[in-house]
């Protein structure tokens, strides 16, 4: 099975700040990288699929890029609603896994 | 718009079968594929398996042993069978409609595992 590495798994930062989180793939995956974010009580939100590409209606201060086996998530200026827990998933093989999570709190 | 619903029991007792089921609306499930997600209690999400728009399926090998999915397009449901429940599969279960440019969840359902 693919392992995801998801780093940090908590993460504390101030409005307006640069955020960036990272999930690394135990072997190659291409651009099958899609990023979560979830808030308490609900269902995950696509945020990024394919790896650098915004899903619809997902702001722009949101973006995705890879480096070889690493996938980052950058989120540019941040706000105060984009608290929550964000996940990667890969879907290149069977199993689809994700990562661990990164819980983004404001500080 | 699309929607799925998960619906089963709240309540299984070890060693038991759970029984749950994804009703969908609008999509048609030979068109789409819709997998099965948990996520225990404070903890991260696992991908538990998916039914093909051909009806095919594919399982996470660390419960395939337990887990079979089915589904009846007549009635747009699927359906997730998982026996032989232990405590450590108290989780909140969804189902969804995972595209690659566009995803639809359902809201959950909370399964606890308990004598």
């Amino acid at each position: 099975d693919i392992q995801m590495t998801q780093s940090p798994a908590s993460l504390s930062a101030s409005l307006e700040e640069i955020v960036t989180i990272t999930c690394q793939a135990s072997q190659d995956i291409g651009n099958w990288l899609a990023w979560y974010q979830q808030k308490p009580g609900k269902s995950p939100q696509l945020l990024i699929h394919s790896a650098t590409s915004l899903a619809d209606g997902i702001p722009s201060r949101f973006s995705g890029s890879r480096s070889g086996t690493q996938y980052s998530l950058k989120i540019s200026r941040l706000q105060v609603e984009d608290t929550g827990i964000y996940y990667c998933l890969q879907r290149y093989s069977n199993p689809w896994t994700f990562g661990g999570g990164t819980k983004l709190e404001l500080k | 718009q699309v929607q799925l619903k998960e619906s089963g029991p709240g309540l299984v007792q070890p060693s038991q079968t759970l029984s749950l089921t994804c009703t969908v609306s609008g999509l048609s499930l030979t068109s789409n594929s819709v997998s099965w997600i948990r996520q225990p209690p404070g903890k991260g999400l696992e991908w538990m398996g998916v039914i093909w728009s051909n009806g095919g399926t594919d399982y996470n090998s660390a419960i395939k042993s337990r887990l079979s999915i089915s589904r009846d397009t007549s009635k747009s449901q699927v359906f997730l069978k998982m026996n032989s429940l232990q405590t450590e599969d108290t989780a909140m279960y969804f189902c969804a409609r995972m595209g690659i440019t566009t995803v639809y969840w359902g809201q959950g359902v909370m399964v606890t595992v308990s004598s």
